[in-house]
C-alpha cells in the first residue's frame, strides 16, 4: 500500500520566519495535493501537483513535486498567525480505490 | 482507537435513486462530522459540516436539497444522494471530529458511488 509521510511533525515558528514542510511517498506520485485544516474545521484544498519538477504558489505558500515525484514540499514565506492549523499532503491510492492521507504538520505561528 | 467507518465501501444504482451512506465513530464521540467528495484526478473537496443535533453546514455549490446529512447522534452521520445522476459518481469521504479532541480528525475509508 502506499504511505505517505510528513516531516516535521510539528512546527512553532515566529511571525515572518520561512518555514517547509515535506511530504514524501513510497512510491511514485501521479497526483500530490496539499491541505491546510484550521483547527476543529474541514480541510481546505490548497493546490495540486502533477508533474516532476512542477512547482505552484498561492500567496505565499509555494509547493513543490521533486522531479522523481515521490516527494513534495510547502514553503510558506513570511508566516503570519493565520497560516497555522494542520497541513496535509494526500495522493490517489493506487488501489484506484481509496485516497492516501499524510499524518499531518501541525503549524502554529506565534505572534 | 479513533476508527471512522462507511458503508458501503462501494456502490452501484440507477439514475433517479437516492443512495444513503453512512459514516460511524466507532470508538469515539464525534460532535462533528465533514462530508468530503473527490472526483477522478481532482482534489478532496469539503461538501459540508455536519454537527450532531442541528442542520449541517454546505459550502458554496454544494445542493443541500440534493445531498441531505443527518447527524443524528455522537456516532453516526449519513450523506443521501437523492435523485442520483451519473455526474454524481464520485468517491465519498467522511471525516469526524473527536469530542475530546477538538483539533484531531479522522478519516473513513470512503464509499465509491457509480451511478448508471
Amino acid at each position: 500500500s502506499q504511505e505517505l509521510e510528513q516531516s516535521p511533525q510539528s512546527l512553532i515558528v515566529q511571525e515572518g520566519k520561512n518555514l517547509t514542510i515535506n511530504c514524501t511517498s513510497s512510491k511514485t506520485l501521479y497526483g500530490l495535493y496539499w491541505y491546510k485544516q484550521k483547527y476543529g474545521e474541514g480541510l481546505i484544498f490548497l493546490m495540486m501537483l502533477q508533474k516532476g519538477g512542477e512547482e505552484k504558489s498561492h500567496e505565499k505558500i509555494t509547493a513543490k513535486l521533486d522531479e522523481k515525484k515521490q516527494q513534495s514540499s510547502l514553503h510558506i514565506t513570511a508566516s503570519q498567525p493565520s497560516h497555522a492549523g494542520i497541513y496535509l499532503c494526500g495522493a490517489d491510492g493506487w488501489d484506484g480505490q481509496n485516497f492516501v492521507f499524510g499524518p499531518g504538520t501541525r503549524l502554529s505561528v506565534l505572534p | 482507537g479513533a476508527v471512522v467507518s462507511q458503508h458501503p465501501s462501494w456502490v452501484i444504482c440507477k439514475s433517479g435513486t437516492s443512495v444513503k451512506i453512512e459514516c460511524r465513530s466507532l470508538d469515539f464521540q464525534a460532535t462533528t462530522m465533514f462530508w468530503y467528495r473527490q472526483f477522478p484526478k481532482q482534489s478532496l473537496m469539503l461538501m459540508a459540516t455536519s454537527n450532531e443535533g442541528s442542520k449541517a453546514t454546505y459550502e458554496q455549490g454544494v445542493e443541500k436539497d440534493k445531498f441531505l446529512i443527518n447527524h443524528a447522534s455522537l456516532t453516526l452521520s449519513t450523506l443521501t444522494v437523492t435523485s442520483a445522476h451519473p455526474e454524481d459518481s464520485s468517491f465519498y469521504i467522511c471525516s469526524a471530529r473527536h469530542q475530546n479532541f477538538y483539533n484531531e480528525q479522522f478519516f473513513g475509508p470512503g464509499t465509491r458511488l457509480t451511478v448508471l
